[in-house]
Protein backbone atom coordinates (compact mmCIF):
# COMPACT_ATOMS: atom_id res chain seq x y z
CA UNK A 1 0.00 0.00 0.00
CA UNK A 2 1.07 3.37 -0.88
CA UNK A 3 2.67 5.04 2.18
CA UNK A 4 3.26 8.80 2.36
CA UNK A 5 5.48 10.67 5.36
CA UNK A 6 6.15 14.20 6.24
CA UNK A 7 9.24 15.28 7.83
CA UNK A 8 10.86 19.03 8.64
CA UNK A 9 11.10 20.80 11.38
CA UNK A 10 8.16 21.30 14.01
CA UNK A 11 8.98 25.43 15.18
CA UNK A 12 9.90 27.83 12.52
CA UNK A 13 10.77 31.46 13.73
CA UNK A 14 8.60 34.50 12.14
CA UNK A 15 9.59 35.82 8.66
CA UNK A 16 11.91 32.61 7.92
CA UNK A 17 11.02 29.80 5.41
CA UNK A 18 8.68 26.74 6.54
CA UNK A 19 10.77 23.30 4.64
CA UNK A 20 8.78 20.26 4.62
CA UNK A 21 9.76 17.29 2.35
CA UNK A 22 7.49 14.20 1.82
CA UNK A 23 8.37 10.96 1.13
CA UNK A 24 6.56 8.42 -1.44
CA UNK A 25 7.18 4.88 -0.14
CA UNK A 26 5.29 1.39 -1.99
CA UNK A 27 5.10 2.85 -5.04
CA UNK A 28 6.63 5.29 -7.78
CA UNK A 29 6.33 9.48 -7.85
CA UNK A 30 7.07 8.69 -11.47
CA UNK A 31 3.72 8.26 -12.96
CA UNK A 32 1.42 10.60 -15.04
CA UNK A 33 -1.71 9.84 -13.70
CA UNK A 34 -0.70 12.04 -10.47
CA UNK A 35 -0.02 15.09 -9.21
CA UNK A 36 1.17 15.17 -5.40
CA UNK A 37 0.27 17.92 -3.52
CA UNK A 38 0.23 19.77 -0.06
CA UNK A 39 -2.64 20.88 2.41
CA UNK A 40 -2.76 22.76 5.61
CA UNK A 41 -4.79 22.72 8.63
CA UNK A 42 -4.71 25.21 11.10
CA UNK A 43 -5.59 24.60 14.86
CA UNK A 44 -9.18 24.88 15.19
CA UNK A 45 -9.91 25.81 11.29
CA UNK A 46 -10.52 23.84 8.42
CA UNK A 47 -8.60 22.24 5.52
CA UNK A 48 -6.39 24.26 2.94
CA UNK A 49 -5.10 23.30 0.09
CA UNK A 50 -1.38 24.53 -0.68
CA UNK A 51 -0.33 23.68 -4.34
CA UNK A 52 0.36 20.09 -6.37
CA UNK A 53 3.43 19.10 -8.45
CA UNK A 54 3.86 16.36 -11.06
CA UNK A 55 6.71 13.99 -11.34
CA UNK A 56 8.40 16.28 -14.47
CA UNK A 57 7.72 19.60 -12.03
CA UNK A 58 5.02 21.15 -13.44
CA UNK A 59 3.23 22.83 -10.45
CA UNK A 60 -0.17 25.03 -9.66
CA UNK A 61 -0.73 26.63 -6.25
CA UNK A 62 -3.76 28.28 -4.86
CA UNK A 63 -3.25 31.69 -5.51
CA UNK A 64 -3.72 32.96 -2.30
CA UNK A 65 -0.59 31.66 -1.07
CA UNK A 66 1.25 31.55 -4.55
CA UNK A 67 3.33 34.19 -4.24
CA UNK A 68 5.01 32.55 -1.17
CA UNK A 69 5.23 28.88 -2.01
CA UNK A 70 7.41 26.20 -4.11
CA UNK A 71 6.95 22.90 -4.39
CA UNK A 72 9.28 20.87 -6.08
CA UNK A 73 9.74 17.07 -6.76
CA UNK A 74 12.90 14.78 -6.67
CA UNK A 75 12.21 11.43 -8.40
CA UNK A 76 15.83 10.12 -7.61
CA UNK A 77 14.18 10.07 -3.97
CA UNK A 78 10.84 9.68 -4.66
CA UNK A 79 10.32 12.69 -2.57
CA UNK A 80 8.75 16.37 -3.33
CA UNK A 81 9.22 19.57 -0.85
CA UNK A 82 7.47 22.03 0.29
CA UNK A 83 8.86 25.83 1.04
CA UNK A 84 7.06 28.63 2.11
CA UNK A 85 8.76 32.03 2.65
CA UNK A 86 8.22 34.64 5.45
CA UNK A 87 5.89 32.81 7.52
CA UNK A 88 4.09 34.18 10.02
CA UNK A 89 1.78 32.95 13.22
CA UNK A 90 -0.89 32.32 10.74
CA UNK A 91 1.01 29.69 9.10
CA UNK A 92 0.82 27.37 12.20
CA UNK A 93 -0.98 24.34 10.92
CA UNK A 94 -0.83 20.30 10.52
CA UNK A 95 0.76 19.55 6.81
CA UNK A 96 0.01 16.97 5.32
CA UNK A 97 1.19 16.09 1.87
CA UNK A 98 -0.98 13.98 -0.52
CA UNK A 99 -1.55 11.95 -3.86
CA UNK A 100 -3.61 13.74 -6.48
CA UNK A 101 -5.30 11.33 -8.83
CA UNK A 102 -5.97 13.67 -12.33
CA UNK A 103 -7.99 12.28 -14.65
CA UNK A 104 -11.53 13.86 -15.74
CA UNK A 105 -11.91 15.10 -12.22
CA UNK A 106 -9.05 15.13 -9.49
CA UNK A 107 -8.75 13.68 -5.57
CA UNK A 108 -6.46 12.98 -3.11
CA UNK A 109 -6.69 9.12 -2.37
CA UNK A 110 -3.68 8.88 -0.23
CA UNK A 111 -2.56 10.76 2.79
CA UNK A 112 0.31 11.18 5.05
CA UNK A 113 -0.42 11.52 8.55
CA UNK A 114 0.45 15.06 8.46
CA UNK A 115 2.87 17.52 10.48
CA UNK A 116 2.67 20.39 13.16
CA UNK A 117 4.88 23.23 12.03
CA UNK A 118 4.50 25.85 14.72
CA UNK A 119 5.68 29.70 13.73
CA UNK A 120 7.17 30.89 17.15
CA UNK A 121 10.05 33.39 18.39
CA UNK B 1 -13.15 31.56 -6.21
CA UNK B 2 -15.72 28.93 -5.28
CA UNK B 3 -17.04 28.91 -2.02
CA UNK B 4 -17.65 25.80 -0.01
CA UNK B 5 -20.29 25.45 2.94
CA UNK B 6 -20.88 22.73 4.71
CA UNK B 7 -24.30 22.08 7.39
CA UNK B 8 -24.27 21.71 10.08
CA UNK B 9 -20.95 22.27 11.52
CA UNK B 10 -21.61 19.90 13.74
CA UNK B 11 -23.78 17.17 15.08
CA UNK B 12 -24.67 14.57 18.00
CA UNK B 13 -25.62 11.45 16.94
CA UNK B 14 -26.14 7.61 17.64
CA UNK B 15 -24.98 4.29 16.68
CA UNK B 16 -27.25 2.77 14.29
CA UNK B 17 -28.45 6.46 13.17
CA UNK B 18 -28.38 7.69 9.70
CA UNK B 19 -26.69 10.92 9.07
CA UNK B 20 -26.85 13.50 6.23
CA UNK B 21 -24.58 16.13 5.63
CA UNK B 22 -24.35 18.79 3.28
CA UNK B 23 -21.99 21.07 0.68
CA UNK B 24 -23.35 23.67 -1.58
CA UNK B 25 -21.08 25.56 -3.74
CA UNK B 26 -21.32 29.32 -4.67
CA UNK B 27 -21.35 28.23 -7.80
CA UNK B 28 -22.19 25.38 -10.27
CA UNK B 29 -19.29 22.60 -10.09
CA UNK B 30 -20.92 19.94 -11.81
CA UNK B 31 -20.18 16.77 -9.86
CA UNK B 32 -16.39 17.96 -8.97
CA UNK B 33 -16.84 17.00 -5.68
CA UNK B 34 -15.09 14.73 -3.03
CA UNK B 35 -15.76 13.81 0.23
CA UNK B 36 -12.90 13.17 2.92
CA UNK B 37 -12.64 11.46 6.56
CA UNK B 38 -10.63 13.54 9.36
CA UNK B 39 -9.37 11.70 12.47
CA UNK B 40 -7.15 13.31 15.10
CA UNK B 41 -3.56 11.96 14.66
CA UNK B 42 -4.87 10.09 11.05
CA UNK B 43 -4.02 10.16 7.83
CA UNK B 44 -7.35 11.38 6.28
CA UNK B 45 -9.35 9.61 4.47
CA UNK B 46 -11.09 9.63 0.64
CA UNK B 47 -14.52 8.39 1.18
CA UNK B 48 -16.59 9.85 -2.35
CA UNK B 49 -15.17 10.97 -5.25
CA UNK B 50 -17.05 12.49 -8.43
CA UNK B 51 -20.11 13.17 -6.30
CA UNK B 52 -20.90 9.76 -5.84
CA UNK B 53 -18.46 7.20 -6.29
CA UNK B 54 -17.27 5.34 -3.22
CA UNK B 55 -13.35 4.97 -2.54
CA UNK B 56 -12.24 1.26 -2.47
CA UNK B 57 -12.24 -0.03 0.96
CA UNK B 58 -14.83 1.97 2.08
CA UNK B 59 -17.68 0.84 3.84
CA UNK B 60 -21.06 0.81 1.51
CA UNK B 61 -22.66 2.70 4.76
CA UNK B 62 -20.94 5.80 3.26
CA UNK B 63 -22.73 6.94 -0.12
CA UNK B 64 -22.74 10.63 -2.16
CA UNK B 65 -25.14 12.67 -4.16
CA UNK B 66 -25.85 15.54 -6.19
CA UNK B 67 -24.54 17.41 -8.93
CA UNK B 68 -24.08 21.32 -9.73
CA UNK B 69 -24.28 23.32 -6.47
CA UNK B 70 -25.85 21.13 -3.92
CA UNK B 71 -24.15 17.64 -2.28
CA UNK B 72 -24.96 15.18 0.17
CA UNK B 73 -23.04 12.45 1.98
CA UNK B 74 -25.12 10.13 4.03
CA UNK B 75 -24.09 7.60 6.59
CA UNK B 76 -26.96 5.00 6.80
CA UNK B 77 -25.94 3.33 10.07
CA UNK B 78 -23.62 5.35 11.84
CA UNK B 79 -20.68 3.36 13.34
CA UNK B 80 -18.06 3.97 16.38
CA UNK B 81 -15.56 5.11 14.25
CA UNK B 82 -17.80 6.73 11.83
CA UNK B 83 -17.01 9.96 14.31
CA UNK B 84 -14.33 11.87 12.83
CA UNK B 85 -14.99 15.24 10.75
CA UNK B 86 -16.24 15.31 7.41
CA UNK B 87 -14.85 17.65 4.76
CA UNK B 88 -15.80 17.98 1.01
CA UNK B 89 -13.75 19.60 -1.40
CA UNK B 90 -14.20 20.52 -5.13
CA UNK B 91 -12.16 20.38 -7.88
CA UNK B 92 -14.06 22.46 -10.79
CA UNK B 93 -11.97 25.33 -10.71
CA UNK B 94 -8.92 25.29 -8.52
CA UNK B 95 -9.18 22.98 -5.33
CA UNK B 96 -11.08 24.09 -2.33
CA UNK B 97 -12.57 22.78 0.61
CA UNK B 98 -15.79 23.14 2.71
CA UNK B 99 -15.33 24.29 6.35
CA UNK B 100 -16.17 20.44 7.48
CA UNK B 101 -19.19 18.92 9.53
CA UNK B 102 -17.96 17.30 12.88
CA UNK B 103 -19.93 13.85 14.00
CA UNK B 104 -19.95 13.42 17.41
CA UNK B 105 -21.87 10.82 19.99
Amino acid sequence: QLQLQESGPGLVKPSETLSLTCTVSNGSISSSSYYWGWIRQPPGRGLEWIGSVNYGGSTYYNPSLKSRVTISVDTSRNQFSLKVNSVAAADTAVYYCAREAVAVADWFDYWGQGTLVTVSS
Amino acid sequence: DIQMTQSPSSLSASIGDRVTITCRASQSISSYLNWYQLKPGKAPKLLIYVASNLQSGVPSRFSGSGSGTDFTLTISSLQPEDFATYYCQQTFSGLSFGGGTKVEI
